[in-house]
């Protein structure tokens, strides 16, 4: 069965420092990936997602991510947080089973230093 | 633009009361899901439709039921609620192959 491992509950940078959440996840075939965020309160919101082509994608809000298959991993990136990017982080593989499900990590809570 | 609403975003009920929890979505979307959210577990799936008065079971369908009586709305139901029920709540909805749009959630507690 796929799975996804996020293996920071929690992290804190500063504000301008740069980030990168991990993410590994265990799937036969090509995955389908993705990066929600959630914000304290909120629902989730889709940063970016991969299905193929291009291993390294762009996202919303300046996030990036690069997929690689040799390490199972969907890392996601930014080059300098901001203070409201502190919220919780959620990689997510898709499970094709009548409809696409998707299978979550734990997430990563991120705090913003000022 | 694209919407997913819930009911409550906040709900008491008692143990051993039945509760609804109704998502609707205006986007005609073929998919809709039933989540629950606990710290440090992320998003566990519950159940899950891909048409209307179609459903399946996610992983964690025990002590649930749902409803899709019409394409643009999916209701959970916990027919006899208890406290290990307390959790967040998520509806989400998305086309065949998309990815998926969630609601704000319903926290529910269980007293």
């Amino acid at each position: 069965a796929q799975s996804v491992t996020q293996p920071d509950i929690h992290i804190t940078v500063s504000e301008g420092a740069s980030l990168e959440l991990r993410c590994n996840y265990s799937y036969g075939a090509t995955p389908y990936l993705f990066w929600y965020v959630q914000s304290p309160g909120q629902g989730l919101q889709l940063l970016l997602k991969y299905f193929s082509g291009d291993t390294l994608v762009q996202g919303i809000k300046g996030f990036e991510a690069e997929f690689k298959r040799s390490q199972s991993s969907f890392n996601l990136r930014k080059p300098s947080v901001h203070w409201s990017d502190a919220a919780e982080y959620f990689c997510a593989v898709a499970q094709f089973q009548g409809a696409q499900k998707l299978v979550f990590g734990q997430g990563t809570r991120l705090t913003i230093n000022p | 633009d694209v919407k997913v609403t819930q009911s409550s975003r906040y709900l008491v009920k008692r143990t051993g009361e039945k509760v609804f929890l109704e998502c609707v979505q205006d986007m005609d979307h073929e998919n809709m899901f039933w989540y629950r959210q606990d710290p440090g577990l992320g998003l566990r799936l519950i159940y899950f439709s891909y048409d209307v008065k179609m459903k399946e079971k996610g992983d964690i369908p025990e002590g649930y039921s749902v409803s899709r009586e019409k394409k643009e709305r999916f209701s959970l139901i916990l027919e006899s609620a208890s406290t290990n029920q307390t959790s967040m709540y998520l509806c989400a909805s998305s086309l065949a192959e998309g990815e998926q749009y969630f609601g704000p959630g319903t926290r529910l507690t269980v007293t």
